[in-house]
């Protein structure tokens, strides 16, 4: 299986921040990644399909990139509603993997 | 709209069996790859299992296959993971989540998630 390793695991911003989280694959996964926000009690929600690819009614302020085994996430102008765990995911084989995740708090 | 209300969750002893649901509405369950996405207490998402658009094709996580088996009742807008030797290790709540587009990859829609407790 592909492994997914996402740094840093936690990470401590302000609002107005501009934050940029890390995902390494063990392998090479082309652009087959997404990324997605979740908030406590609630269900995961999907930011960037495609590496770079915005979702409908994401703020954009969210941005992707990457390809091959490196990829990352970038948050400009962090805003209060940000502050959440991150998971990359990548669809590039039949079994999918998750990061481990990377929480981000308030300062 | 896209909705996804999965049920069947509950406490259950190990070895035991269990059935989870998840009905969908607002689309065609057909025309959409279906995945089951877990999440243990205060840990990350791991993925379970998915079955493709055409529903010829399923696959697992190595931690349930042999254990697992996704299919889906498109007469009833259904997608089901049925769930046997239960473990610990399985207790989570348990995600159906819908491909953004027919051949897309990633998971645009989820449901709220229900709780499954391993536990004697």
């Amino acid at each position: 299986d592909i492994q997914m390793t996402q740094s840093p695991s936690a990470l401590s911003a302000s609002v107005g921040d501009r934050v940029t989280i890390t995902c390494r694959a063990s392998q090479s996964i082309n652009s087959w990644l997404a990324w997605y926000q979740q908030k406590p009690g609630k269900a995961p929600k999907l930011l960037i399909y495609k590496a770079s690819s915005l979702d409908s009614g994401v703020p954009s302020r969210f941005s992707g990139s990457g390809s091959g085994t490196e990829f990352t996430l970038t948050i400009t102008n962090l805003q209060p509603d940000d502050f959440a765990t991150y998971y990359c995911h990548q669809y590039s084989t039949y079994s999918r993997t998750f990061g481990q995740g990377t929480s981000l708090e308030i300062k | 709209q896209v909705h996804l209300v999965e049920s069947g969750g509950g406490v259950v002893q190990p070895g035991r069996s269990l059935r989870l649901s998840c009905v969908t509405s607002g689309f065609t369950l057909s025309s959409y790859t279906m995945h089951w996405v877990r999440q243990a207490p205060g840990k990350g998402l791991e993925w379970v299992a998915l079955i493709s658009f055409d529903g010829n094709n399923q696959y697992y996580a190595d931690s349930v296959k042999g254990r697992f088996t996704i299919s889906r009742d498109t007469s009833k807008n259904t997608l089901l993971l049925q769930m046997t030797s239960l473990r610990a290790g399985d207790t989570a709540i348990y995600y159906c989540a819908r491909s953004l587009t027919r051949s897309s990859g990633s998971m645009g829609f989820w449901g709220q998630g229900t709780l499954v407790t391993v536990s004697s």
